[in-house]
């Protein structure tokens, strides 16, 4: 089966500009998560969705924000990118919130970001 | 405050030996205790789970132990292969997410 797809694999942004990301899940997963990796930060969680509805939220800035559709494909977006902001950005999905903890996390192989 | 600590940033060790990875943490009480190995430019791969009431888990070559009273996951890779060269990171349920460590890189030499 299909793994976790994320769209773009690569982008290059200017400081100011706003992205958005794109991440479809396994097929029947319902949930997914968004972590931000960078070489001095390692993997921060950004946030998780399910149902449609955010579950929880890590510690960024408000510039970072998300949404479920209800075919569960989830989208990330980051308005006004700062130069800190160039990360690899990961989606991680599971059937549901407590299998991902029972089972483990299929994550996609992120985009990587750049802002200039 | 809470952390998340793998000890060591890399790890070399001769093919054929045992790899040890520590995790610790503090001010977490988890429930879960995840480890993950990632590749270059690729994203974490699910390896093993340990849940708080069990000490020790085992997959094949794979084996990892959990400490509730240190506060600290032991991840043994035996007969280590150059093919097991990667980063490995634990990662912990935090009101029901995971958080990760930042990871120890294992490196085997032929």
């Amino acid at each position: 089966k299909a793994g976790v797809t994320q769209t773009p694999r690569y982008l290059i942004k200017t400081r100011g500009q706003q992205v958005t990301l794109s991440c479809s899940p396994i097929s029947g997963h319902r949930s997914v998560s968004w972590y931000q990796q960078t070489p001095g930060q390692g993997l921060q969680f950004l946030f998780e969705y399910f149902s449609e509805t955010q579950r929880n939220k890590g510690n960024f800035p408000g510039r970072f924000s998300g949404r479920q559709f209800s075919n569960s494909r989830s989208e990330m977006n980051v308005s006004t990118l700062e130069l800190g902001d160039s990360a690899l950005y990961l989606c991680a999905s599971s059937r549901g919130p407590e299998t991902g903890l029972d089972y483990g996390y299929t994550f996609g192989s992120g985009t990587r970001l750049t802002v200039v | 405050s809470q952390k998340i600590e793998q000890n060591s940033e890399a790890l070399n060790i001769q093919e054929g030996k045992t790899a040890t990875l520590t995790c610790n943490y503090t001010n977490y009480s988890p429930a879960y205790l995840q480890w993950y190995r990632q590749d270059p430019g690729r994203g974490p791969v699910f390896l093993l789970l340990i849940r708080e009431n069990e000490k020790e888990k085992r997959k094949e070559r794979l084996k990892v132990t959990f400490d509730t009273t240190l506060k600290q996951s032991l991840f043994h890779i035996t007969a280590s292969q150059p093919a097991d060269s990667a980063t490995y990171l634990c990662a912990l349920d935090v009101n029901n997410d995971m958080r990760f460590g930042a990871g120890t890189r294992l490196t085997v030499k032929p």
